[in-house]
């Protein structure tokens, strides 16, 4: 069984940086057929992929157009833990953010989220 | 970046009826759509991947299909605990990208 726990503060000051960590068990975050992302939900309830990281022989990551210049996603496998940074954030950040993992032998689903955090941008 | 369109944005339906919502893709992704399920405060639910295969643990009633670019969900009998959000999400390509979400509501 796969479990992924997601920590992080709630509340987060425009032009900081947000922070999440997502911690797993039952899984490696080395895994050489699972992915690791970053999945946001605006209030309105759409769902928008950030990016993700993964472990083929070194590391990989991808990340969505919308954020690319501001988002760090990261793996500490002494952990087995990966985490978010959003950088220089805006009100338009504010979102429930979740983890989940991408299993290639489920054609690359995403068949285990975590909790999610819910994250307010405001002053 | 691949664009996922649902249908209907909301349905009404009581328990016992069948239901299908359709996810149109625009352009070719394969085999490769999940559905997901979301109640409120809660993360979303793997139900089916690769259009049509049921996760482990899911009910029999849910299911799903695939003609060419337009995929479907379909609820055989609706139960009490099915109404909810669900969401398709497309796999083929990056940006992974998601339907707007169809919120099933009790008739």
């Amino acid at each position: 069984q796969v479990v992924l726990q997601q920590s992080g503060p709630g509340v987060v000051k425009p032009s900081q940086t947000l922070s999440l960590t997502c911690v797993i068990s039952g899984d490696s975050v080395s895994s050489n057929s699972a992915a690791w992302h970053w999945i946001r939900q605006s209030p309105s309830g759409g769902l928008e992929w950030l990016g993700r990281t993964y472990y083929r022989s070194k590391w990989y990551n991808d990340f969505a157009v919308s954020v690319k210049s501001r988002i760090t996603v990261n793996a500490d496998t002494s952990k087995n833990q990966f985490s978010l940074q959003l950088n220089s954030v805006t009100p338009e950040d504010t979102a429930v953010y979740y983890c989940a993992r991408a299993e290639n032998r489920a054609a690359r689903s995403f068949d285990y989220w975590g909790q999610g955090t819910l994250v307010t941008v405001s002053s | 970046d691949i664009q996922l369109t649902q249908s209907p944005s909301f349905l009404s339906a009581s328990v016992g009826d069948r239901v299908t919502i359709t996810c149109r893709a625009s352009q070719g992704i394969s085999s490769y759509l999940a559905w997901y399920q979301q109640k409120p405060g809660r993360a979303p639910k793997l139900l089916i991947y690769a259009a049509s295969t049921l996760q482990s643990g899911v009910p029999s009633r849910f299911s799903g299909s695939a003609s060419g670019t337009e995929f479907t969900l379909t609820i055989s009998s609706l139960q009490p605990e099915d109404f909810a959000t669900y969401y398709c999400q497309q796999l083929n390509s990056y940006p992974r990208t998601f339907g707007q979400g169809t919120k099933l509501e009790i008739k």
